[in-house]
């Protein structure tokens, strides 16, 4: 069975360019969420997706954005770049999503340098 | 923000040796997850613990979760130079509204 795959695992951006990150979760998982990792920060949770509706959202600014399409593929869009934004990106999909005891499985991860 | 506190941040033994990592939270949880990530990769999950179990194996790993205390552990037996990684607690707390609260992680060395 595939795992949660991210693509593109690298991408480098300009200060104010938008950027789009796709993430396919496991078959049949219907819950997929986004994370960013930086060193200073650590984890920290962007949104989580069921049924292609948004049930949560982390502490971001409106520039990150997201959706889940009917087939549970999610895509996650930061418009107008900072060099902030500079992180590795994490998907993780489960078969429910939070409360419901199912194992949280993570992709590789999207790395996204701003210059 | 961080439910999770890991204890230590980093620990270095020697190949063989056991490693054991604490995790502290702080609100109620339906579960606790331990995730593994080599650098620059992403996170492997390792073992899921319910809030009625306290203590789970998975081959060399043993999780321990004292709800009472908001404390977990992760023990790695007869560590391995592979076991060398990051080491994340994660909660799926009852209340809040994240899938998931990662500590900062605890960085482990074996050497060989």
């Amino acid at each position: 069975k595939a795992g949660v795959t991210q693509t593109p695992r690298y991408l480098i951006k300009t200060r104010g360019q938008q950027v789009t990150l796709s993430c396919s979760p496991i078959s049949g998982h219907r819950s997929v969420s986004w994370y960013q990792q930086t060193p200073g920060q650590g984890l920290q949770f962007l949104f989580e997706y069921f049924s292609e509706t948004q049930r949560n959202k982390g502490n971001f600014p409106g520039r990150f954005s997201g959706r889940q399409f009917s087939n549970s593929r999610s895509e996650m869009n930061v418009s107008t770049l900072e060099l902030g934004d500079s992180a590795l990106y994490l998907c993780a999909s489960s078969l429910a999503g939070r409360g419901s005891g199912n194992t949280i499985y993570f992709g590789e991860g999207s790395w996204l340098t701003v210059v | 923000s961080q439910q999770g506190e890991e204890d230590p941040q980093a620990l270095s033994i020697q190949e063989g040796e056991n490693a054991t990592m604490n995790c502290s939270y702080k609100t109620s949880i339906n579960n606790l997850q331990w995730y593994r990530q080599n650098s620059g990769r992403g996170l492997v999950h390792l073992i899921l613990i319910r809030s009625n179990e306290r203590e789970k194996h998975s081959g060399r790993l043993r999780v321990t979760l004292d709800t009472s205390k908001k404390s977990s552990s992760l023990l790695i037996t007869a560590s391995r130079a592979a076991d060398t990684a990051s080491y994340f607690c994660a909660t799926d707390s009852i209340s809040g509204n994240t899938p998931l609260v990662f500590g900062k992680g605890t960085r482990l060395s074996v050497i060989a």
